[in-house]
């Protein structure tokens, strides 16, 4: 089965400062997909970004990037230009070839102005 | 564009008592359809989905039940209520496909007392 890790409960950036989030994953798949989901206060989950796992590019939107390695499992998200609004739950999600969704225990973003 | 609605947004009910949360999705058709629970501070655990209109398929036996009665409509239910039943819940579709992603409604927070 599946699994996903966060081994990060918490963590903290500096307003303008670059942070980045850890997530690493356990599957037999080749194919495969990976998301961060950003869970604010309000606690509706919000897409951030996704990852195919076919593609060797990392994906990008905006000032979030993840760094994606394959055959470390591995996929870390790293968010630049920290703002307040970043402010959230971050949960690392990985999803099968039978469409189901694994989230890791996520972690809480803290930032400071 | 597509947009999920789930209500009631909060709910208390004393043990024992009946349940229903209803999730709606505009803006579509025949979209997959997800209800998770999430326990306070953790990662959200699938109770159940469906891929189409009287298809339900459980993830967690326990003493609550799904139904899809239209195309874009997923109930939540539960006969009686038991104090392991709070938490927040939360409805999500998807169109399925290769490149299928799960968006969230902005959930229900039920406490049972």
């Amino acid at each position: 089965a599946q699994t996903v890790t966060q081994s990060q409960p918490e963590m903290s950036v500096q307003e303008a400062e670059t942070v980045t989030l850890s997530c690493t994953y356990d599957t037999s798949e080749s194919d495969y997909y990976l998301f961060w989901y950003k869970q604010p206060p309000s606690r509706q989950m919000i897409l951030v970004i996704r990852q195919e796992a076919y593609k060797q590019q990392n994906a990008t939107e905006n000032r979030f990037s993840v760094n994606f390695q394959k055959a470390a499992k591995s996929f870390s998200l790293k968010i630049s230009d920290s703002q307040l609004g970043d402010a959230a739950m971050y949960f690392c999600a990985y999803r099968s070839n039978t469409g189901k969704l694994i989230f890791g225990q996520g972690t809480t973003l803290q930032v400071k102005p | 564009s597509q947009t999920i609605h789930q209500w009631p947004a909060t709910l208390v009910q004393p043990v024992g008592s009946p349940l229903s949360l209803e999730c709606t999705v505009e803006g579509t058709s025949n979209p997959n359809l997800y209800w998770y629970r999430q326990a306070a501070g953790r990662g959200l655990q699938l109770l159940f989905y469906s891929v189409g209109i009287g298809q339900i398929s459980s993830e967690v036996p326990q003493n609550l039940s799904a139904s899809r009665p239209q195309d874009r409509q997923f109930i939540l239910s539960s006969k009686k209520l038991l104090l392991s039943d709070s938490g927040f819940y939360l409805c999500a579709w998807s169109m399925g496909g290769p490149t299928d992603t799960q968006y969230f409604g902005p959930g229900t927070r039920l406490t049972v007392l």
